[in-house]
């Protein structure tokens, strides 16, 4: 399958600043994308989906950017919390039964 | 609602045993999965099945077998283990396969020893 990689593996930002985790897709038939959160010792957990047909989906206090010209997928998550400390994950399909996961990226948020 | 649940959450194996991960899921979903996650890695699919009695290959089968006799339950049979099957599983279900978000469980984590 193709490859779906990460910019950067770990990223710490202050509680209450702004995160960007980047992503970046090999595919560009890739048509459907989804974030995901996971916790230590927990399954991965949906955070958002995007269509290729959108560049921007908002969620609660989650955006999701979309740029197919550069091939490119970000996830910026609103004044961060402890919570949000974890691996985030993007993935990417394209028409097939199943999502290609990148490496992920381990947010951690100082308190 | 329970979602997806595995069984066992660890597992110790020796080299040539076998055993079966279950998972069953609630959620009336048709398509069902299972991946292997590596440490410091993303998830790589194993197997899946677009609904009862319907299963196919996905990026690293072998080594595994799986049937899918009702909706609710998809387990993984690993007949001979071998120390590159020492992993994290993850069992996941979504209502269709196309463009649907996948719903996970917590995960199998197996060692083989």
């Amino acid at each position: 399958g193709e490859n779906v990689g990460l910019h950067l593996p770990t990223l710490s930002v202050q509680e209450g600043d702004n995160s960007i985790i980047n992503c970046a897709y090999s595919n560009s038939a890739s048509d459907y994308f989804i974030w995901y959160k996971q916790e230590s010792g927990k399954g991965p957990q949906f955070i958002i989906d995007i269509r290729s047909n959108m560049d921007k989906r908002q969620g609660q206090r989650v955006t999701v950017l979309l740029n197919k010209t550069v091939k490119h997928l970000s996830l910026q998550i609103a004044a961060t919390q402890p919570g949000d400390s974890a691996v985030y994950f993007c993935a990417e399909s394209w028409g097939a039964n199943n999502l290609f996961f990148g490496t992920g990226t381990r947010l951690t948020v100082i308190p | 609602n329970a979602g997806v649940t595995q069984t066992p959450k660890f597992r110790i194996l020796k080299i040539g045993q076998s055993m079966t991960l279950q998972c069953t899921q609630d959620m009336n979903h048709n398509y069902m999965y299972w991946y292997r996650q590596d440490p410091g890695m993303g998830l790589k699919l194993i197997y899946y099945s677009v609904g009862a009695g319907i299963t196919d290959k996905g990026e690293v089968p072998n080594g595994y077998n799986v049937s899918r006799s009702t909706t609710e339950d998809f387990p993984l049979r690993l007949e001979l283990a071998a120390p590159s099957q020492t992993s994290v599983y993850f069992c996941a279900s979504s209502y269709d396969g196309v463009g649907q978000p996948q719903h996970f469980g917590d995960g199998t984590r197996l060692s083989i020893l």
